[in-house]
């Protein structure tokens, strides 16, 4: 399948630091999602993204779709301990699927 | 509230075991997904369907197979387990994409696998 590049793989972060990852691909997505999963659950959606160039918020949480349509960020303001999780990009791939990134993995030392 | 619910949150079988991983939803989703999950790897797509009795293979469908008898259910299928198969399965359920759905995927909270 469609491959999407998601770094870096780890970080391990002060709690209060700001923290930015993202997400390439070779292949035009015209959606981005972003999701998170925190330890032992589902990964659940924090951010969707549908038109290059947006930049969209939720609270700590700022997502833009890259303009050429092959990438994406994830912002994470003033990080806290609860913002430890593994964070995933996605974009929809033939029809209903979603193709997903490697994950972030972010630990955040109080 | 939205609920994906998988049977068993951690199975411990032996290689050739026949396992059997149960996904249940409650939103009347079409789309009923199981991914793998393994470090670095992320979320890899095993199968899908997208009705009942409908299914359609994804990028790792190898040693797998899967029942959608009901809308609401879908079931992975180990037919004989190898160790290589040791890992956390997640069930995910959505609406089709389009009429002013996103497409968003609503995750079950896992199954830990162990094939010794």
């Amino acid at each position: 399948g469609q491959q999407l590049n998601q770094s870096p793989q780890s970080m391990f972060i002060q709690e209060g630091e700001d923290v930015s990852m993202n997400c390439t691909s070779s292949s035009i997505f015209n959606t981005w999602l972003w999701y998170k999963q925190d330890p032992g659950e589902g990964p659940v959606l924090l951010i969707a993204l549908y038109k290059a160039g947006e930049l969209t918020s939720n609270g700590r949480l700022t997502a833009q779709f890259g303009i050429t349509r092959k990438d994406s960020f994830l912002n994470i303001s003033a990080s806290i301990p609860s913002d430890v999780g593994i964070y995933f990009c996605a974009g929809p791939v033939a029809g209903n699927m979603l193709t997903f990134g490697g994950g972030t993995r972010l630990m955040v030392k109080p | 509230d939205v609920k994906v619910t998988q049977s068993s949150r951690y199975l411990v079988k032996r290689t050739g075991e026949k396992v059997f991983l149960e996904c249940v939803q409650d939103m009347d989703h079409e789309n009923m997904f199981w991914y793998r999950q393994d470090p670095g790897l992320g979320l890899r797509l095993i199968y899908f369907s997208y009705d009942v009795k409908m299914k359609e293979k994804g990028d790792i469908p190898e040693g797998y197979s899967v029942s959608r008898e009901k809308k609401e259910r879908f079931s992975l299928i180990l037919e004989s387990a190898s160790t290589n198969q040791t890992s956390m399965y997640l069930c995910a359920s959505s609406l089709p994409l389009g009429e002013g759905n996103t497409g968003e995927l609503f995750f079950g909270e896992g199954s830990r696998l162990t094939v010794l």
